[in-house]
């Protein structure tokens, strides 16, 4: 079993729209979660870290469900260029990270 | 340096040759990490070092992979013996302190023909 899974996509929305992605992770232990925004052949962007108490920057909120063990991002108001590939990361004794294979949004006009 | 840099930026090798990725991490970075990431797939971790300190290799695929970094500055990841299957790109990142998250280098792609 993966230490982290999200679901690949693709997700397809119109501008506009709000979208919500999970992600899983396996290890009860984990201790620090990110999403990272990947731009086709483009290397991760730190997006946001992910704290218990959730937080928001803008359009895009990130909560942390520690007893179900999963992590949420979600976006409102989409726009053209949220499209990308979206990295749920996990990490556990702030050394050993792990990244989800990520999930793919697809913003149309 | 700004950020995190890679060279070189693509890299074709034949099968069986050696090769040595370069990593400049940001500096003061304490924390560096090398992760492998195929085509559609997320990162996969290689190894990961704290300063001059390599303190998890775990995910280094077999022997023919080698990191180092000896100033606890830059670092290269070395691949001996290429095989197509080494075939991805290659990423390094660093960090301050492992919670603040960390700032990716754009990656070197190796192909092996």
């Amino acid at each position: 079993r993966k230490e982290v899974e999200q679901d690949p996509g693709p997700f397809n929305v119109p501008e506009g729209a709000t979208v919500a992605f999970n992600c899983t992770y396996s290890n009860s232990a984990s201790q620090s979660f990110f999403w990272y925004r990947q731009d086709c052949r483009k290397e991760p962007k730190l997006l946001m870290s992910v704290y218990s108490s959730g937080n928001e920057d803008g359009r895009f909120t990130a909560q942390l469900n520690r007893a179900s063990q999963y992590i949420s991002l979600l976006i409102r108001d989409s726009k053209l260029s949220d499209s990308a590939t979206y990295l749920c990361v996990v990490g556990y004794n702030f050394n050993k990270f792990y990244f989800g294979s990520g999930t793919k949004l697809n913003v149309k006009p | 340096g700004a950020g995190v840099s890679q060279s070189p930026r693509y890299k074709v090798a034949k099968r069986g040759q050696d090769v040595a990725l370069r990593c400049d991490p940001i500096s003061g970075h304490v924390s560096l990490f090398w992760y492998q990431q195929a085509l559609g797939q997320g990162p996969e971790f290689l190894t990961y070092f704290q300063n001059e300190a390599q303190l998890d290799k775990s995910g280094l695929p077999s022997d023919r992979f080698f990191a180092e970094r000896p100033e606890g500055s830059v670092s290269t990841l070395k691949i001996q013996r290429t095989q197509q299957e080494d075939s991805a790109v290659y990423l390094c990142a660093s960090s301050l302190a492992g919670d603040y998250g960390y700032t990716f280098g754009s990656g070197t792609r190796l192909t092996v023909v």
